[in-house]
């Protein structure tokens, strides 16, 4: 089985300040990990993805995240935040090790404001 | 950059109701699924086809849902007989061999 676990449902911080929203998973295999962005009344939208490869993973709009497998974490970051950041959050676990198991199972979301 | 689409965007119906939710996968993903979000809840996973057959469900994929590909571009989830319950936004989805791709969402209103 497989969880993840949101830190902090709203998170706000100053335009131009450090955004890191936490993460934590739970997987008995090696895992997939992806962060996902939803804006308001819209889809989710692929933020960045970790998929086995280099731990330090570069996603869109400066958005980065670190798979660290002792913590079993992958907290997103981005060093300077800006406005249209405000947006909600969801991290996601999946694991292609089991055979037809596709499926993300999802954190709960945080939610990002920015204060100008 | 290819796109998966939904409709529609929005859709209020009776209890009861039959309703179909369509969604044009991504051409060449041969992965699709179904995920819906309760308002102010968790996404939440419901269905998974491959190869012309369900091949995961969740415990929340009952007798009253099913998914079909009817043609070789739409991908399809009904349901039978709408309840309060059903009301959420409902998620496609298609992926290649690692990720997932999310359309737009449809609203669904049970009223």
């Amino acid at each position: 089985a497989q969880s993840v676990t949101q830190l902090g449902s709203h998170v706000s911080v100053s335009e131009g300040a450090l955004v890191l929203l936490r993460c934590n998973y739970s997987s008995s295999v090696p895992p997939y990990l992806f962060w996902y962005v939803q804006y308001p009344n819209q889809g989710l939208q692929l933020l960045l993805k970790y998929t086995s490869a280099a731990t330090l993973v570069k996603g869109i709009n400066g958005f980065e995240a670190e798979f660290k497998k002792s913590e079993t974490s992958f907290h997103l970051t981005k060093p300077s935040a800006h406005m249209s950041d405000a947006a909600e959050y969801f991290c996601a676990v999946t694991s292609l090790m089991d055979t037809g198991r596709r499926a993300l199972t999802f954190g709960s979301g945080t939610r990002l404001q920015v204060q100008p | 950059e290819p796109e998966v689409t939904q409709t529609p965007s929005h859709q209020v119906t009776q209890m009861g109701q039959e309703v179909i939710l369509r969604c044009v996968p991504i051409s060449n993903h041969l992965y699709f699924y179904w995920y819906r979000q309760i308002l102010g809840q968790k996404v939440e996973f419901l269905v998974s086809f491959y190869n012309n057959e369900i091949s995961e469900k969740s415990e929340i994929f009952d007798d009253q849902f099913s998914v079909e590909r009817p043609d070789g571009s739409n991908f399809t989830l009904k349901i039978r007989s709408t309840k309060l319950e059903d009301s959420a936004m409902y998620f496609c989805a298609s992926s290649d061999q690692e990720t997932q791709y999310f359309g737009p969402g449809t609203r669904l209103l049970v009223l």
